[in-house]
């Protein structure tokens, strides 16, 4: 299994304005995820963020909105830039292990971002 | 295109009672469905995996079913309990098994005492 953390766990924001969170992993892992999660609403991937590649974006969202950095193996932040009401949502951290089973994935205890 | 549905957004059941949630999807051939607990404002917690050649899988008083010709997967949480009360998710992984989970909405269960 694989303890995540998160930072912020959660934040009040400005339109316009950009917020940076960080997910930290307490053993290296090598596929690591962004979800979000809509009031209501079930997971959303926004990007694999694979260590030594570039992030790789699902439909809907590109890098200029959420540019993710991945410099290592226990460690990732997602950037919402700009932001707009519409944004506000659970932002999630998810890692990947491989095991007998296939592989399993644990997730961080998420970021809740409101933004007015 | 992949779907997955479960059955209901909300199911409430006497405590004591056996709760059943239905996971259904289309357009997959999942080598292994996992079962997850999300708890409000908190990410989701893995709780069962089953592979396509199992049919069913305990833990505690926890059981899943798998049935790939149906293409459906049941989630049995016997003696309820209030603290079993949170939102279920189910998510199927094909034998692709670097790509990322993909989640139906989840039944959101409530336990009355």
């Amino acid at each position: 299994s694989a303890v995540i953390s998160q930072k912020p766990s959660r934040d009040i924001c400005q339109r316009g304005t950009s917020l940076t969170i960080q997910c930290q992993v307490d053993s290296q892992v090598t596929m690591m995820f962004w979800y979000r999660q809509q009031p209501g609403q079930s997971l959303t991937l926004i990007a694999t963020a694979n260590q030594g590649s570039e992030a790789t974006y699902e439909s809907g969202f590109v890098i200029d909105k959420f540019p993710i950095s991945r410099p290592n193996l226990t460690f990732s932040t997602l950037t919402v830039s700009n932001m707009s009401p519409e944004d506000s949502s659970i932002y999630l951290c998810s890692v990947a292990t491989s095991g007998g089973a296939g592989m399993s994935q644990y997730f961080g205890p998420g970021t809740r971002l409101l933004v007015l | 295109s992949q779907k997955i549905e479960q059955n209901s957004e909300a199911l409430n059941i006497q405590e004591g009672k056996t709760a059943t949630l239905t996971c259904n999807y289309t357009n997959y051939s999942p080598a292994y469905l996992q079962w997850y607990r999300q708890d409000p404002g908190r990410g989701p917690v893995f709780l069962l995996l089953i592979r396509e050649n199992e049919k069913e899988k305990r833990k505690e008083r926890l059981k899943v079913t798998f049935d790939t010709t149906l293409k459906q997967s049941l989630f049995h949480i016997t003696a309820s309990q209030p603290a079993d009360s949170a939102t279920y998710l189910c998510a199927p992984r094909s034998y692709s098994g670097n790509t990322p989970l993909v989640f139906g909405k989840g039944t959101r269960l409530s336990v009355i005492a």
